[in-house]
């Protein structure tokens, strides 16, 4: 089963525009979120997260939204730049259990295209 | 300077052999990883490791099995490969209590 769903494969969108990734789980155990970005061939690597205790976290570009009662995250990428096009990972953790804090549900992915 | 890296990159094979795939770690790191990213783009968990123990085996059938020498590595063993098998493996490693995992480049295992 399918506890984290990105349910748009694909995003399009213009260089200097905003992209909106979103990221719907079903799980209200957990409480860690992070976002994964991944370029062919390379391993996904980490670009920003949020605790259930916050409902945002902002790093430079990279903002992350959390609304917990609607189970829905989401990533802002403002200014998207064409160094953006990437997959795209949302997951989700359940830290309050030993040794599952490593243990990352991944949604599908979103591919995003940033054209000039 | 690699912080997670796993040979070979690329793995091809016929059904029925036995093969690993090394993983090493240079972050100091206690917990290690493998995922698998199947056909349809899924990234799921399949070992953890800390500090050379088991923590999570997520019904991996029993033809893989992990093997950790010491807290830097991680290889994976697969037995009687099979057609299904054939995936891009990632290991991964986290600081203690610490989700945000570093991954390795993957292993594009192809059975044939």
């Amino acid at each position: 089963d399918q506890q984290v769903k990105q349910n748009s494969p694909s995003l399009s969108v213009q260089e200097g525009r905003i992209s909106i990734l979103n990221c719907d789980y079903t799980n209200s155990m957990f409480d860690y979120f992070l976002w994964y970005k991944k370029y062919p061939a390379e391993g996904p690597t980490f670009l920003i997260s949020i605790s259930s205790i916050k409902d945002k976290n902002e790093d430079g570009r990279f903002t992350v939204f959390l609304n917990k009662s609607a189970k829905h995250l989401s990533l802002h990428i403002v200014p998207s730049q064409p160094g953006d096009s990437a997959v795209y990972f949302c997951a989700a953790s359940l830290t309050s259990l030993w040794g599952s804090w490593g243990k990352l549900q991944f949604g599908a992915g979103t591919q995003v295209v940033v054209t000039p | 300077d690699t912080a997670v890296s796993q040979t070979p990159k690329y793995l091809v094979t016929q059904m029925g052999n036995d093969k690993s795939i090394k993983c090493e770690q240079n972050l100091g790191h206690d917990t290690m990883y493998w995922y698998k990213q199947d056909s349809k783009k899924f990234l799921k968990i399949m070992f953890s490791y800390n500090n050379k123990e088991l923590i999570i085996n997520e019904t991996v059938p029993n033809r893989f099995s992990p093997k950790s020498p010491d807290k830097a590595h991680l290889n994976l063993h697969i037995n009687s490969l099979e057609l299904g098998d054939s995936a891009v493996y990632f290991c991964a490693s986290s600081p203690p209590r610490n989700t945000e995992a570093f991954f390795g480049q993957g292993t594009r295992l192809t059975v044939v």
